[in-house]
């Protein structure tokens, strides 16, 4: 069963401009983390974060996380051709850790 | 490179065939993950090895699946008599026991069950 629900499904954005995705979760979580899949590849990881941080930023990305929204937000700034993927939010279940994912957000950046 | 690397990168297979896949992960790294993939959704967990002890399995796991680690290094997964329905990209991701919930995967292996 999907654990985190990503919105919107697909966003198309204008290079150069910043593009946000939303992710939704339903249990408690220890953290929470977005990954990025270019067509048909495996998983990259862009960013972790805990259950105790609201904010983090790596690079061009900014994510925060809202516990008692069961929410989270990824930002990616100044968007490239480059960017566009489908991006993944993930939450660690259960004592093996196995990742929960969402549907993740189809993004494209037209250049 | 010292990333996870699974083989082979694409199979395409017969109805009712037997496919074999590997993983390698990061060699430090006790914890390996098996997920699968269908078109336009996130990957699903299957199972996770801790070394060479197969420690949970998910219900996708049907019995004609089966995954091994033999010596705590690589992976196989195995599917027997395949179906259409297992088309799909099957992922392998590896962490450490102490910071199991940042997982790497690899390049995944998309099979194509005609």
């Amino acid at each position: 069963s999907q654990q985190g629900e990503e919105d919107p499904q697909a966003l198309s954005i204008q290079e150069g401009e910043n593009a946000t995705m939303n992710c939704s979760y339903k249990t408690s979580i220890n953290n929470l983390q977005w990954y990025r899949q270019n067509s048909g590849r495996g998983l990259v990881h862009l960013i972790l974060i805990r259950s105790n941080e609201r904010e983090k930023h790596s690079g061009r990305l900014r994510v925060t996380l809202d516990t008692s929204k069961k929410s989270s937000s990824l930002l990616i700034t100044a968007s490239r051709a480059a960017d566009t993927a489908s991006y993944f939010c993930a939450t660690p279940q259960g004592g093996s850790e196995k990742l929960v994912f969402g549907k993740g957000t189809k993004l494209t950046v037209n250049p | 490179d010292t990333g996870v690397s699974q083989n082979p990168r694409h199979k395409i297979t017969k109805r009712g065939q037997n496919v074999t896949f590997r993983c390698d992960p990061i060699s430090e790294h006790n914890r390996l993950y098996w997920y699968r993939q269908t078109l336009g959704q996130g990957p699903e967990f299957l199972t996770y090895f801790q070394n060479e002890a197969q420690l949970e399995k998910s219900r996708l796991l049907s019995d004609r699946f089966s995954a091994e680690r033999p010596k705590g290094s690589f992976s196989t997964l195995e599917i027997q008599r395949t179906e259409q329905g297992d088309s799909a990209m099957y992922l392998c991701a590896s962490s450490l026991i102490r910071r199991a919930g940042e997982q790497y995967f690899g390049p995944g292996t998309r099979l194509t069950v005609t």
